[in-house]
């Protein structure tokens, strides 16, 4: 079983659609979890960072993590055309710890 | 806003020549890290540097690969006789450690291709 599974997608909706991205884990000792947005050949870039369970909100993008299930979710609300790219899950242990990232998933808003 | 930068944005060199890439961290971090990503596949952790010295790294990281902070703002990875399976995007990234804070900021990392 992979550390961190992702579905590759690639995942299409219309412009203003809600999208909805996860992840599963299997390494218990996760506690901080974050999201990344990466356009093609670019450096990843940080969108959502949540430590432990619960839920953040931040303009039109929400994380969820539920640590009793493994499960990692965000959501984007009023998807636009310019958050078409790859979606990175990515969680660490502790501090400083390294990050596990999943493959990413391809979004694709189309107008 | 403070960035992570990194240099050269592109790369490419013959099998076995010896790479250095670099990077300029923000300012206030502590702790640096190097990721890599082979084109189409998932970014994977290469070594973290904290206190002048790796504090972790990965299997990847075998003896053709060293860090160092060679002053107060650099961050260099070096590869010393690269393969061809070493092509790839190479990511720098940093972040505070303050109590929970562990967001990492990346770079938008050196394209490395040997050929």
């Amino acid at each position: 079983q992979k550390e961190v599974e992702q579905d590759p997608g690639p995942l299409s909706v219309p412009e203003g659609a809600i999208v909805s991205l996860n992840c599963t884990y299997s390494n218990s000792a996760f506690q901080y979890f974050m999201w990344y947005r990466q356009y093609s050949r670019k450096g990843p870039e940080l969108l959502m960072y949540t430590y432990s369970s619960g839920n953040k909100e931040d303009g039109r993008f929400t994380a969820q993590v539920d640590k009793s299930s493994k499960y990692i979710s965000l959501f984007i609300r009023d998807s636009q055309p310019s958050d078409s790219a790859t979606y990175l899950c990515a969680m660490s242990r502790g501090g400083g710890n390294k990050l596990t990232f999943g493959t990413g998933t391809q979004l694709k808003v189309e107008l | 806003e403070p960035e992570v930068t990194q240099t050269p944005s592109h790369q490419v060199t013959q099998m076995g020549q010896e790479v250095i890439l670099r990077c300029v961290p923000i300012s206030n971090h502590l702790y640096f890290y190097w990721y890599r990503q082979i084109l189409g596949q998932k970014v994977e952790f290469l070594v973290s540097f904290y206190n002048n010295e790796i504090s972790e790294k990965s299997e990847i990281f075998d003896d053709q690969f060293s860090v160092e902070r060679p002053d107060g703002s650099n961050f260099t990875l070096k590869i010393r006789s690269t393969k061809l399976e070493d092509s790839a995007m190479y990511f720098c990234a940093s972040s505070e450690r303050q109590g929970s804070h562990n967001e990492q900021f990346f770079g938008p990392g050196t394209r490395l291709t040997v050929l």
